[in-house]
């Protein structure tokens, strides 16, 4: 099985930076990602890590560290649109080949 | 990336009714899954969609409530069958596509079918 433990609440300013983080234990490691959920919407893709470091795409980056089973999304210049639900998620080989297990996601609200 | 279109995006179901929900990929698709977000939780798959065989199931989900199909690369179907309340949910179907550049294969969701029991 996989634990994925992530912060359940957080909350920032407007124009600051947070940063998310999530630990995880699994065998098997195929990669780490971070989806944003809105309320009463579907969650999107943010961020793909399978090797070591940071990846920068705009405002948000992602950084992995596999020896410590460690991820953390980093989200800049925040926007009261950025206020929603950040999953990670681990893929791991399964009975299923490849496929993806959550984490209970943490609600980020952006205050002015 | 890939276009995922679900149907129904909406539904309010009768006790012990079934209902079939339909996933349809604008473009051949090696994988696809399904998954299940319950009213505060996070998102919990519920099985791989193998197409030309049956679906996998993950522990806790089994085939006669949830029967999946998969007749080809680009279309799934999923049902369930016998609700109950507690099957209240959004159900998700997502597919492991190209992401574009050099990030290789990512998991994509469609826009989700929400069903409440009553």
């Amino acid at each position: 099985g996989q634990n994925i433990d992530q912060p359940t609440e957080m909350t920032a300013t407007e124009g600051a930076i947070v940063q998310i983080n999530c630990t995880y234990q699994t065998s098997g490691f195929n990669g780490l990602f971070w989806y944003q959920q809105h309320a009463g919407e579907a969650p999107t893709f943010l961020s793909y890590n399978v090797l070591d470091g940071l990846e920068e795409k705009g405002r948000f980056s992602s950084f992995l560290s596999r020896s410590k089973g460690y991820s953390y999304l980093l989200l800049k210049e925040l926007q009261m649109k950025d206020s929603a639900s950040y999953l990670c998620a681990v893929s791991a080989h399964s009975n299923s080949g490849y496929a993806l297990n959550f984490g209970k996601g943490t609600s980020l609200l952006v205050t002015p | 990336s890939a276009v995922i279109s679900q149907k129904p995006s909406r539904d309010i179901c009768q006790r012990g009714t079934s209902l079939t929900i339909q996933c349809q990929v604008d473009s051949q698709v090696t994988m696809m899954f399904w998954y299940r977000q319950q009213p505060g939780q996070s998102l919990t798959l519920i099985a791989t969609a193998n197409q030309g065989s049956e679906a996998t199931y993950e522990s806790g989900f089994v085939i006669d409530k949830f029967p999946i199909s998969r007749p080809n690369l680009t279309f799934s179907t999923l049902t369930v069958s016998n609700m109950s309340p507690e099957d209240s949910s959004i159900y998700l179907c997502s597919v492991e596509a190209r992401a574009g550049g050099l990030s290789g294969n990512t998991i994509y969701f469609g826009e989700g079918s929400w069903l409440t029991v009553v």
